[in-house]
């Protein structure tokens, strides 16, 4: 059974800081999501990895396949940037099946 | 702007009523995925459905059914809810299958069962 882990649970952090949440996954996959869930409950896709890294603002994701591990990365936090960071995974193999969640990542920036 | 909508935010239904939640897509995707969402759980899947009246058991089927008649819409019922079963339900669609393709999410049904 495919489990996928997130570290931390909880992060609290001032403005301005770098932040980094991480994601472990322990079967192949074929595409690796970063997802935000705002108070209110909608979900917004940030990105979706298969190898490399990608960019968009001030976000970074990163992912290492033969690691099994992800990180998503913040520079210049911001309040704004509160929210849960939900990593997820499509396992391989094909079929339609939906992703695999980890339980999320609770961030407080602080102003 | 490309949505997935879910009819309602907030429902609270009585024990052994049927429910259904509804859910939209306005981009002619073929999939279409509702998940519940519980603390400490995450969002498990329940159903999906890869195209019309075609649909799939997901992690936790139990207690639920689906109907997808037409490809934009595609429906939740509880059959006889239960006070177990009060959660945040959370549809969601993709173009297509092997995680390839982006996710759109709904923004979410919270269901209270009293």
């Amino acid at each position: 059974k495919n489990e996928v882990e997130q570290s931390p649970q909880n992060l609290t952090a001032q403005e301005g800081e770098f932040i980094t949440i991480n994601c472990s996954y322990s079967v192949g996959i074929s595409a690796l999501h970063w997802l935000q869930q705002h108070p209110g409950g909608g979900i917004v896709s940030l990105f979706m990895l298969s190898s490399g890294k990608k960019k968009h603002g001030r976000l970074i994701a990163t992912i290492n396949i033969q690691e099994k591990h992800s990180s998503l990365h913040i520079t210049a936090s911001h309040p704004r940037d509160s929210a849960v960071y939900i990593c997820a995974v499509r396992p391989s193999g094909g079929g339609a099946d939906g992703l695999t969640f980890g339980k999320g990542t609770h961030l407080i920036i602080q102003p | 702007d490309v949505k997935v909508t879910q009819s309602s935010r907030y429902l609270v239904k009585r024990t052994g009523e049927k429910v259904f939640l509804e859910c939209v897509q306005d981009m002619d995707h073929e999939n279409m995925f509702w998940y519940r969402q519980d603390p400490g759980l995450g969002l498990r899947l329940i159903y999906f459905s890869y195209d019309v009246k075609m649909k799939e058991k997901g992690d936790i089927p139990e207690g639920y059914s689906v109907s997808r008649e037409k490809k934009e819409r595609f429906s939740l019922i509880l059959e006889s809810a239960s006070t177990n079963q009060t959660s945040m339900y959370l549809c969601a669609s993709s173009l297509g299958s092997g995680g390839f393709y982006g996710y759109t999410f709904g923004s979410g049904t919270r269901l209270t069962v009293v």
